[in-house]
């Protein structure tokens, strides 16, 4: 069962512009991650952030949590043509049997 | 470099052809996962193995099955292929379950049903 919709579907934008990509759910969870997946590649974790946690970096990546509005968002800052790629938010709980439920991604494409 | 490795990257099979596709690692991790991911979709789930213990998701039908001979490999094994189980199919690896760890995923094997 889905349980990430993230918005928007695809975003496009120019090197150098931020790009803000966002995760909605529908229950309690332990953690949610962001994965990065390049065209016909596999998935590379990016960033882990706990239910406890408000907010996480890693260089260019800010994820931020919002879990009273059951949502995430993640933040790549000064994006460069090799951030084109879809992005995936995915939630883990212990009821979900610690499996990750992956939303449907958004398709990130920056033009140089 | 620690990793997880699957082979073949690219497998075409024949309607009804029974195909066999492998992961490996080498990151010692407890729990490996099967993922199928169509185009512009999200991974889906097949099955998991929790050290030697199989946990099947309900949806996954029964001609996907696997094998988990020891730690370090794991298999999808496809007994009569459709056309619709033409997709990409992902390995992943974790450390203990996702409600606490990250996965590491594999390439992906792209399989082509003719």
């Amino acid at each position: 069962s889905q349980q990430g919709e993230e918005d928007p579907q695809a975003l496009s934008i120019q090197e150098g512009e931020n790009a803000t990509m966002n995760c909605s759910y529908k229950t309690s969870i332990n953690n949610l991650q962001w994965y990065r997946q390049n065209s016909g590649r596999g998935l590379v974790h990016l960033i882990l952030i706990r239910s406890n946690e408000r907010e996480k970096h890693s260089g260019r990546l800010r994820v931020t949590l919002d879990t009273s509005k059951k949502s995430s968002s993640l933040l790549i800052t000064a994006s460069r043509a090799a951030d084109t790629a879809s992005y995936f938010c995915a939630t883990a709980s212990y009821n979900q049997g610690g499996k990750l439920i992956f939303g449907q991604g958004t398709e990130l494409s920056v033009k140089p | 470099d620690a990793m997880v490795i699957q082979n073949p990257r690219y497998q075409v099979t024949q309607f009804g052809k029974p195909v066999t596709l492998s992961c490996s690692q080498t990151l010692n991790h407890n729990v490996m996962y099967w993922y199928q991911q169509k185009s512009s979709q999200a991974p889906k789930l097949l099955f998991h193995y929790y050290d030697k213990d199989f946990n099947n998701e309900a949806d996954t039908p029964d001609n996907f099955q696997s094998r988990r001979p020891n730690t370090s490999f794991c298999f999808l094994d496809i007994r009569s292929p459709g056309l619709g189980d033409a997709a990409m199919y992902l390995c992943a690896t974790s450390r203990g379950g996702s409600s606490m760890y990250e996965q590491y995923f594999g390439p992906g094997t792209r399989l082509t049903v003719t």
